[in-house]
């Protein structure tokens, strides 16, 4: 199957810091990427659509000023989490489809600890 | 952060038993629905899919089963191996893009 790399697999940072999520679709165009969080023990939650050249549709209760997304071409999306607190320590998991859309792509997931 | 006491249900095995891992969704206008396998620490990893038009559909030593009517999806491993140990999720999409998660299923194979 196609393959998305997210990239760093795990990152610690101090508080107050930004930290810079990379996903990449090494073999396939995306036009649409998505941004998941996952805490301990639980499902993963959508936060983001990005799409490609235009603005991320952000889910409810995600804050987009604190979440920044950038889909600048059809194989790279960033995630950059602002100002990280230790309540944003979590597990951050991209997917993308692929330009037929139908099945997604999951990278191997970023462990963020914030301290 | 985490919530206090939420925990993943879980199914324990024996190794050669078979497992069913059960899912209930609540959007009526789902029309494709897939079943995830994550390993700890890593991203999900498809394992089988469905469509709405169809009721069942195999794998190689999976099946998924959809119940429309009551809005059930559920995963069968046969002959279940102990490197199928992972927690497990159904997906599900219709209407949107959107690609939304269920709980998840933390299946325990013992040798």
């Amino acid at each position: 199957g196609a393959v998305v790399s997210q990239h760093p697999s795990r990152v610690i940072c101090k508080s107050g810091t930004s930290v810079k999520i990379e996903c990449r679709s090494l073999d396939f165009q995306a036009t649409t990427m998505f941004w998941y969080r996952q805490f301990p023990k639980q499902s993963l939650m959508l936060m983001a659509t990005s799409n490609e050249g235009s603005k991320a549709t952000y889910e409810q209760g995600v804050e987009k000023d604190k979440f920044l997304i950038n889909h600048a071409s059809l194989t790279l999306s960033t995630l950059t989490v602002t100002s990280a607190h230790p309540e944003d320590s979590s597990f951050y998991i991209c997917s993308a489809r692929d330009l037929l859309g139908t099945e997604a792509f999951f990278g191997q997931g970023t462990r963020l600890t914030v301290v | 952060g985490e919530s206090v006491g939420l925990h993943l249900p879980t199914l324990s095995v024996q190794e050669g038993d078979n497992s069913i891992i059960n899912c209930a969704y609540s959007n009526s206008a789902s029309d494709y629905f897939i079943w995830y396998k994550q390993e700890s620490g890593k991203g999900p990893q498809f394992i089988i899919d469905i469509r709405s038009n169809m009721d069942k559909r195999q794998g190689q030593r999976v099946t998924v089963l959809l119940n429309k009517t009551v809005k059930h999806l559920s995963l069968q491993i046969a002959a279940t191996q102990p490197g199928d140990s992972a927690v497990y999720f159904c997906a599900e999409t219709g209407g949107s893009e959107k690609l939304v998660f269920g709980k998840g299923t933390k299946l325990t194979v013992n040798p």
